[in-house]
């Protein structure tokens, strides 16, 4: 059965530097989306992308952020300064239609 | 606020019982979304439900929608110690693809 996978499954940063988080969606999918999880918080929307464009992004997702699909089959969330409230698992996921289906994270901890 | 909310916080049981989670939201939705959780890892993609839907099945899994109440349930039967994790209910706005995650019920069952 198809899945999203993530990578790196952790990732270790210093405050101030910047970490590309990527993905490769599942391969008929058009949607996708970037999600984080702060250790016991929720799991939180960040942006989904649609069409080579950002179609929908929440307020966590300033400046610091960016989302890229450099080629066909990768999805990467990039974050250009790292502060240490970043540190959290952020989760890719795709889907067609309102089915969405998340990889198993990348743990991310900002020293 | 959107946000989904399910209850109880936690729940421990003995295999072979029932166990039912329930989720409440605030706004008018397209699809709301039942998520699992092991610790620490990625989110399992359960059963969607669409607003026009009432109930549905899917192996030992029963998802129910209420929409004039703004809640659901999920009904795990037959429970497992595998079956022990964290169950997170999500759901989309009318005009969105973005989903908004509960804070979860954690599930414990007992061998």
């Amino acid at each position: 059965e198809p899945e999203v996978t993530q990578t790196p499954s952790h990732q270790v940063t210093q405050m101030g530097q910047e970490v590309i988080l990527r993905c490769v969606p599942i391969s008929n999918h058009l949607y996708f989306y970037w999600y984080r999880q702060i250790l016991g918080q929720k799991v939180e929307f960040l942006v989904s992308f649609y069409n080579n464009e950002i179609s929908e992004k929440s307020e966590i997702f300033d400046d610091q952020f960016s989302v890229e699909r450099p080629d066909g089959s990768n999805f990467t969330l990039k974050i250009r300064s790292t502060k240490l409230e970043d540190s959290a698992m952020y989760f890719c996921a795709s889907g067609n239609g309102h089915e969405q289906y998340f990889g198993p994270g990348t743990r991310l901890t900002v020293t | 606020s959107q946000q989904g909310e399910e209850d109880p916080q936690a729940l421990s049981i003995q295999e072979g019982e029932n166990a039912t989670m329930n989720c409440s939201y605030k706004t008018s939705i397209n699809n709301l979304q039942w998520y699992r959780q092991n610790s620490g890892r990625g989110l399992v993609h359960l059963i969607l439900i669409r607003s026009n839907e009432r109930e549905k099945h899917s192996g030992r899994l029963r998802v129910t929608l209420d929409t004039s109440k703004k809640s659901s349930s999920l009904l795990i039967t037959a429970s497992r110690a595998a079956d022990t994790a964290s169950y997170f209910c999500a759901t989309d706005a009318v005009g969105t693809y973005k989903y908004i995650f509960g804070t979860g019920t954690r599930l414990k069952v007992l061998a």
